[in-house]
């Protein structure tokens, strides 16, 4: 079935980095743009990057920008974010998410990776 | 701070029905699409509406969304307690080249 696997959560300390996986099944991966969402523990959803099915597009949220890179190998299915010099706030839980274009909208999504920023 | 309003709670008893509104933008409601997330603890977002009206398949149809100019509804009728979760909007904003979620409506079931 369709389905994302996220991977590479844990605990880091601030200005350190880590690096997430998405691994997606079910659905040709190679054709559909990806995107990474994360929650803050007891906030709302917060949009961080997107790119383009081909890699050829990425966009980040202000936060993120020079800090975060997203990435993709569609010869291995797999969407990554690398993340550098993490902050506190950069704590949350992680989701990858499909971009199905014929519906305009994130349509699958992944069960998420906690990551948790302290010393 | 989002650029997407949505009031921060919501409640209602069985059977009734609820609207949650989303409000922004002309850059982003504004824009063509809206969209709406239902979020339980600790589970994935799942896409509730798309497009502004359409619902995914599976998504049962006491769910429907509407939207009027920089404004969003999402509407659940014949309520249920396996509704209560929190529900957000989205739509991309054009003048920030980024996806954008209203703060979320936390919906309690009486």
């Amino acid at each position: 079935q369709v389905q994302l696997v996220e991977s590479g959560g844990g605990v880091v300390q601030p200005g350190r980095s880590l690096r997430l996986s998405c691994a997606a099944s079910g659905f040709t991966f190679r054709g559909y743009g990806m995107h990474w969402v994360r929650q803050a523990p007891g906030k709302g959803l917060e949009w961080v990057s997107l790119i383009s099915y081909d890699g050829s597009k990425k966009y980040y949220i202000d936060s993120v920008e020079g800090r975060f890179t997203i990435s993709r190998d569609n010869s291995k299915n797999t969407l990554y974010l690398e993340m550098d010099s993490l902050r506190a706030e950069d704590t949350a839980v992680y989701y990858c998410s499909r971009y199905d274009g014929s519906l305009d909208a994130l349509d699958i999504w992944g069960q998420g990776t906690m990551v948790t920023v302290s010393s | 701070q989002s650029v997407l309003t949505q009031a921060p709670s919501a409640s209602g008893t069985p059977g009734q029905r609820v609207t949650i509104s989303c409000s922004g933008s002309g850059s982003s409601v504004g824009s063509i699409s809206v969209h709406w997330f239902q979020k339980l603890p600790g589970t994935a977002p799942k896409l509730l509406i798309y497009r502004n009206n359409q619902r995914p398949s599976g998504v049962p149809d006491r769910f429907s969304g509407s939207k009027s100019g920089t404004s969003a509804s999402l509407a659940i009728s014949g309520l249920r307690s396996e509704d209560e979760a929190d529900y957000y909007c989205a739509a991309w904003d054009d003048s920030l080249s980024a996806v954008v979620f209203g703060g979320g409506t936390k919906l309690t079931v009486l």
